[in-house]
């Protein structure tokens, strides 16, 4: 079946740095790619998403590509703040299925001044 | 816009009692999702209900269960609580018309604890 796996958590990070979430998956066909974002005591909500191969997603400073032939689609930003601490989900939808997305577990991401 | 809202936030259970918990979806929306987001598990997903139908289920017991109502509102029921059960419950709505490159927004969530 289908499946996302994320690299483990805690992410901890000085505020500035450059941050990478690995996101790597598994599915038949072609599915799209999300990443969703929980701040503490909150529900998630879409950081970014693809589409198809290739495809780059961006929004806030986050970016993740759409790599078909690695089947990744790693998040990044360049220069991390404590208000970006949260817990980041990668996921994936495809059609013709179940229409439930597949979530990973998540990364939990700490950011210290 | 309103956003998805949840109620309670916060309940508080003992073991073998039934708790209900509601979901509004974002106005225009008429599918909702349940998940549960026990410690350290990640989400796993509920139940999907779409135009007032149960759509799909996800890998759990049938003392949960739930409806949707016309208005596109939705309860989650889980009866004979066990311990384990003690999680967050999140509900997402989306709009119904099933695509891949479909996008769900999320409720804060209800926090259930059973004791």
């Amino acid at each position: 079946g289908d499946s996302v796996t994320q690299m483990e958590g805690p992410v901890t990070l000085s505020e500035e740095a450059f941050l990478t979430i690995n996101c790597t998956y598994t599915a038949t066909g072609y599915p799209s790619l999300f990443w969703y974002v929980q701040y503490p005591g909150e529900g998630l909500q879409l950081l970014l998403k693809a589409t198809k191969a290739d495809d780059k997603g961006s929004n806030k400073g986050f970016e993740a590509t759409y790599r078909k032939e690695t089947t990744s689609f790693h998040l990044e930003k360049g220069s991390v703040q404590v208000s970006d601490s949260a817990v980041y989900f990668c996921a994936l939808l495809k059609s013709g299925g179940s229409y439930i997305p597949t979530f990973g577990r998540g990364t939990s991401l700490i950011v210290h001044p | 816009e309103a956003g998805v809202t949840q109620s309670p936030t916060h309940l508080i259970k003992t073991r073998g009692q039934q708790a209900t918990l509601r979901c509004s979806p974002i106005s225009g929306h008429t599918s909702v999702y349940w998940y549960q987001q026990a410690l350290g598990l990640g989400l796993q997903f509920l139940l999907w209900y779409d135009e007032g139908e149960e759509r799909n289920r996800g890998n759990f017991p049938p003392r949960f269960s739930g409806r949707q109502f016309p208005n596109y509102s939705s309860e989650l029921n889980v009866n004979a609580l066990e311990l384990e059960d003690s999680a967050l419950y999140l509900c997402a709505s989306s709009t119904g018309q099933p695509k891949r490159t479909d996008t769900q927004y999320f409720g804060p969530g209800t926090r259930l604890t059973v004791l």
